[in-house]
């Protein structure tokens, strides 16, 4: 079976630190792109990082850029997202989700970690 | 620009035909994917690339795209259709993903 199991969600307050993992199984993990998508309660998707099958290519959101770091470990199928400085606006449900390319779109998704930053 | 525009709600009779819209610049040089989420659920890929579906998704869901303009077609909606969908596409730099608003469809 086709899975991604997210790991790592929890309440944090602001300014603090959080790491989320994301375990992969039933497909090639390492040739997949693999994306963390956040969903804020009651908002719509936003994509926070994408990190290539290979880890040649990062990007990251605005939003994020210098506060996340995306890694991913294919001998261990896993996927990674730390969270530094971390606001009452990164509050949101965070999932990963697989990509086999521009073209095929995210096929593969978590069922989702929840974050809540909060004093 | 790396927007992509989607009607905030959208609604269908049973039975009848529905076509969601998203509108992007960067949907000029990329093709959209269609995700449907269910309340409380994780998002589904529905459709992807020129008019592609996942396996096990119903034919009842189509893509096509012209311009600016992507569009996802429900034909003879179901009432498990009932769902948001988000379109999702590369940005003009073709370097980030970038989602829709998102469409909450209501099957009446």
């Amino acid at each position: 079976e086709v899975q991604l199991v997210e790991s790592g969600g929890g309440l944090v307050k602001p300014g603090g630190s959080l790491r989320l993992s994301c375990a992969a199984s039933g497909f090639t993990f390492s040739s997949y792109r693999m994306n963390w998508v956040r969903q804020a309660p009651g908002k719509g998707l936003e994509w926070v990082s994408s990190i290539s099958s290979s880890n040649s290519y990062i990007y990251y959101a605005d939003s994020v850029r210098g506060r996340f770091t995306i890694s991913r470990d294919n001998a261990k199928n896993s996927l990674y997202l730390q969270m530094n400085s971390l606001r009452v606006e990164d509050t949101a449900v965070y999932y990963c989700a697989g990509d086999y390319g521009d073209y095929y779109g995210m096929d593969i998704w978590g069922q989702g970690t929840t974050v809540t930053v909060s004093s | 620009s790396s927007e992509l525009t989607q009607d905030p709600a959208v609604s269908v009779a049973l039975g009848q035909t529905v076509k969601i819209t998203c509108q992007g610049d960067s949907l000029r040089s990329y093709y959209a994917s269609w995700y449907q989420q269910k309340a409380g659920q994780a998002p589904v890929l529905v459709v992807y690339g020129k008019n592609n579906r996942p396996s096990g998704i119903s034919d009842r869901f189509s893509g096509s795209s012209s311009g600016n303009t992507a569009s996802l077609t429900i034909t003879g909606a179901q009432a498990e259709d009932e769902a948001d969908y988000y379109c999702n596409s590369r940005d003009s730099s073709g370097n980030f993903w970038v989602f829709g608003g998102g469409t909450k469809l209501t099957v009446l």
